[in-house]
């Protein structure tokens, strides 16, 4: 079965530290989404993105983060310069096709989990 | 979106049914109700979606009453491993994103 995967499992970075986190969605999947989820917290959306371009993203997802899809089979979020409160885990999510009133199914990845020191 | 109401948290037993109903009263036309799964340090999981009556899958039956102002998450004969926390979301499937509430942390003991 296809399925999202993530890169890496773990990351631990200095404040101030740029950090890129990696995803390969799965492959037919239109639609791509990041987002974090705090220890002991809700997940919360960061950003969507769809024909190249972001379609929306959250006030959290401010100037220091960027995303991209570099080749037809990566996504990838940037963030800059990284805080103490950037420590989360981060999912990444692929959709297959806005279907009004069908399934909706996001299909999530393993997570990221950042560590900011 | 709508708003969403689950219980915080549920005990059960091994090879109990769990019922776990979740209030959208603001629940539009357009609007399907999605349940995902969510288990410790992994990503969220879709279990089923339904509009209205009743869905069921290998995994769990959804109930949807004729108004739809609420529906049920039935999970027949948990085990284990069906601990995680269970999030109902409401949506119309043209929103780019999922909105998770808190969830209700389904706890199943032996």
């Amino acid at each position: 079965e296809p399925e999202v995967t993530q890169t890496p499992s773990h990351q631990v970075t200095q404040m101030g530290q740029e950090v890129i986190l990696r995803c390969v969605p799965i492959s037919n999947h239109l639609y791509f989404y990041w987002y974090r989820q705090i220890l002991g917290q809700k997940v919360e959306f960061l950003v969507s993105f769809y024909n190249n371009e972001i379609s929306e993203k959250s006030e959290i997802f401010d100037d220091q983060f960027s995303v991209e899809r570099p080749d037809g089979s990566n996504f990838t979020l940037k963030i800059r310069s990284t805080k103490l409160e950037d420590s989360a885990m981060y999912f990444c999510a692929s959709r297959d096709r806005g279907l009004a009133g069908g399934r909706d199914e996001q299909f999530f990845g393993p997570g990221t989990r950042l560590t900011v020191l | 979106l709508a708003k969403t109401t689950q219980p915080i948290s549920m005990d059960s037993y091994e090879g109990q049914e769990v019922n776990i109903t979740c209030s959208h009263n603001n629940i539009a036309t357009n609007d399907y109700i999605t349940w995902y799964q969510q288990f410790p340090s992994q990503g969220p999981r879709f279990i089923i979606q339904g509009y209205k009556t009743k869905v069921t899958n290998e995994v769990a039956s959804l109930f949807i009453p004729a108004d739809r102002k609420s529906s049920t998450l039935s999970l027949p004969r948990v085990s284990l491993s069906d601990t995680a926390v269970y999030y109902c979301l409401v949506g119309d499937g043209n929103d780019y994103k999922l909105s998770f509430g808190a969830g209700t942390t389904v706890t199943v003991r032996a």
